[in-house]
């Protein structure tokens, strides 16, 4: 199936450092959302974007929907050692012409905070 | 509480065994799905129903079967001739086909 291409990989940070990470796709979404995941734990939702040029902010997160659809980034400001964590971007809609409202989820961004 | 459930956290399965693990939700969500997670990678889609006693295959439904009899509940088995088990499942479900995902606490499954 389809990924999307979420960078980086991995980042490692001082608390109270800014964040930033971004997704890509070659096709264009409906739905963009942002996850986090603690170790041995389910996803928890963190933001939701349902329209291009879109910036919504939860706390000291903030998630922008790309103009163009196929983009979104997730940053959180002023870091935290609860922030550590695997965030996931997923993107919805009529990425390949399905109908049904699959999500396609991005490889994940490790996130570490050095206290 | 409202939520997602799922049994066992912890499963782990000899060789050439089938097993089932469960996932409930009370959030009265007419779709679920099933997410398979390896380490170092997104989640991809094994199963998913939109409604009761429906259901399609996602990316990688060989080796697994799921049934919807119920609205609350999305039971997963994983068969013998799923060639490479060991994995973390995740369950999820929305209230809409295009609505956000809700996930459960997962399914460690090993295979010995």
């Amino acid at each position: 199936g389809q990924q999307l291409n979420q960078s980086p990989q991995s980042m490692f940070i001082q608390e109270g450092e800014d964040v930033s990470m971004n997704c890509t796709s070659s096709s264009i979404f409906n739905t963009w959302l942002w996850y986090k995941q603690d170790p041995g734990e389910g996803p928890v939702l963190l933001i939701a974007l349902y329209k291009a040029g879109e910036l919504t902010s939860n706390g000291r997160l903030t998630a922008q929907f790309g103009i163009t659809r196929k983009d979104s980034f997730l940053n959180i400001s002023a870091s935290i050692p609860s922030d550590v964590g695997i965030y996931f971007c997923a993107g919805q809609g009529n990425a390949g012409g399905t109908s049904y409202g699959k999500l396609t989820f991005g490889q994940g961004t490790i996130l570490t905070v050095h206290p | 509480d409202g939520g997602i459930t799922q049994s066992p956290k912890y499963l782990f399965r000899k060789e050439g065994q089938n097993v089932t693990l469960s996932c409930e939700q009370n959030l009265n969500h007419d779709a679920m799905y099933w997410y398979r997670q390896d380490p170092g990678q997104g989640l991809r889609l094994i199963y998913y129903s939109q409604i009761v006693n429906d259901f399609q295959k996602g990316d990688i439904a060989e080796g697994y079967s799921v049934s919807r009899e119920k609205k609350e509940s999305f039971p997963l088995t994983v068969t013998s001739a799923q060639k490479n088990p060991t994995a973390f499942y995740l369950c999820a479900s929305s209230s809409t086909n295009l609505g956000e995902q809700f996930f459960g606490p997962g399914t460690r499954l090993t295979v010995l």
